[in-house]
């Protein structure tokens, strides 16, 4: 399974943009890149992916890098809401059936 | 819609004991999932069904791990027994259907420790 390398932690100020990096070197052609975030005493949520052209959604936006071996999830304004861990996952197959499969993620702390 | 419903949201048993965790998916979605979150760690799959069958359990602890998804539905989760390493929060996850690029949606969660 191809594996991602991202910074154990990050800090922001709250109204400021984040963009929270991830490696990912080894990436299939099929691979598709997957962001979920983890809130504190909460299950993982969705946040966004993308296969090779970059993608936005009201959460966040999603910039993959042209060789695919990077991305980078933007946080457009950062609130306190968002202090959470973030995990940059590619998703790929098992025997037919997709999967994730989670590093430790990134934790993001965000002050006032 | 309703989210994926675990239950119970925490549980303390010794070493040795028995203990089961239920979770009742999206109406509709297909696919289940049981994750293990040591703490500090990122989630790790244990368990995949597909509608009632089992698609992947390689990282399963089949000696004394087991799930059963009946009817396609709801799904158990048991440990038996349970020893100190298994003290982990056990998530549950269901995606709508295989085949798809669409996000999984997970339930809060099942916090056991075991002492």
């Amino acid at each position: 399974d191809a594996k991602t390398t991202q910074p154990n932690s990050m800090e922001s100020n709250e109204e400021e943009p984040v963009h929270l990096p991830c490696n990912h070197s080894t990436i299939s052609g099929t691979d598709y890149i997957h962001w979920y975030r983890q809130l504190p005493s909460q299950g993982p949520e969705y946040v966004i992916h993308g296969l090779t052209s970059n993608v936005n959604n009201r959460m966040a936006s999603l910039a993959i890098a042209e060789d695919r071996k990077s991305s980078t999830l933007i946080l457009h304004r950062a609130t306190l809401r968002d202090a959470a861990v973030y995990y940059c996952i590619l998703r790929g197959f098992s025997g037919g059936y997709n999967k994730l499969i989670f590093g430790a993620g990134t934790r993001l702390a965000v002050h006032p | 819609e309703a989210g994926v419903a675990q239950s119970p949201r925490y549980k303390i048993i010794e070493k040795r004991q028995s203990v089961a965790f239920w979770c009742n998916p999206i109406s509709g979605h297909a696919t289940l999932y049981w994750y293990q979150q040591i703490l500090g760690q990122g989630p790790k799959l244990l368990i995949q069904f597909q509608n009632n069958g089992v698609v992947d359990d390689s990282q399963l602890p089949k000696d004394r791990f087991s799930a059963e998804r009946l009817k396609g539905v709801d799904s158990t989760l048991k440990i038996q027994p349970a020893k100190l390493e298994d003290s982990a929060v056990y998530l549950c996850a269901s995606r709508r259907l295989a085949g798809e690029e669409n996000e999984q949606f997970f339930g809060p969660g099942t916090r056991l420790t075991v002492l």
